[in-house]
């Protein structure tokens, strides 16, 4: 199976400061990472997929890139709302695998 | 805009069987490039992906969970159902159903969109 790794676990930010998240494959995936932003008590909403291609209705603060094995999500300027946890998946090959996830609090 | 529910006992006791249906609902389960997915969530283990199912009836497993799972549709009903076998506590969890989109970006690229809104179910006896 492919591993993905997310770092960090969590991280805690004011509104309006920038925030990276990492994901890594454990071999090389080229573009096939999702990701997805999953608020308290709600399923899981895809963000980003094919790496870099933000999904409709998306606001454009979050943008994703990287290829290979290193893929990061960046939120250009945190919002309250943006509070939730992050997961990337892989999509290359099946058992398709998520990162374990990376919870954002709001300072 | 395609919606996804989930259904079934929220409590099935250890050694019995999980079942589950997602009904698809606002566009018709056969439309489009899509296969339809169950994903499971728990404390322990995260997001976990238990396989798909296309119109055809075409499946794909985990194969860390192959051995006691079945995937089934029916496009009739606009449903696809999933049975997990021989339960223990470890499969407690939030079950979720997804579509399973496909696109030809230079490759074909997949991605879950949208997602059902969880059903939790609690394996004890």
């Amino acid at each position: 199976d492919i591993q993905m790794t997310q770092s960090p676990s969590s991280l805690s930010a004011s509104v309006g400061d920038r925030v990276t998240i990492t994901c890594r494959a454990s071999q090389n995936i080229d573009k096939y990472l999702n990701w997805y932003q999953q608020s308290p008590g709600k399923a899981p909403k895809l963000l980003i997929y094919a790496a870099s291609r933000l999904q409709s209705g998306v606001p454009s603060r979050f943008t994703g890139s990287g290829s290979g094995t290193a893929f990061t999500l960046t939120i250009s300027s945190l919002l309250p709302e943006d509070l939730a946890t992050y997961y990337c998946q892989q999509s290359y090959r099946t058992p398709l695998t998520f990162g374990g996830g990376t919870k954002v609090e709001i300072k | 805009q395609v919606q996804l529910l989930e259904s079934g006992p929220g409590l099935v006791k250890p050694s019995e069987t999980l079942s589950l249906t997602c009904t698809v609902s606002r566009d018709s389960i056969t439309s489009g490039d899509f296969y339809w997915s169950w994903i499971r969530q728990s404390a322990g283990k995260g997001l976990e992906w238990i396989g798909r199912i296309n119109p055809s009836g075409s499946t794909d497993y985990n194969p860390s969970l192959k051995s006691r799972v079945t995937i089934s549709i029916d496009t009739s009903r606009n449903q696809f159902s999933l049975e997990l076998y021989f339960v223990t506590a470890a499969d407690t969890a939030v079950y979720y159903c997804a579509r399973d989109v496909f696109a030809i970006l230079g490759l074909v690229h997949n991605w879950f969109d949208p997602w059902g809104q969880g059903a939790l179910v609690t394996v004890s006896s």
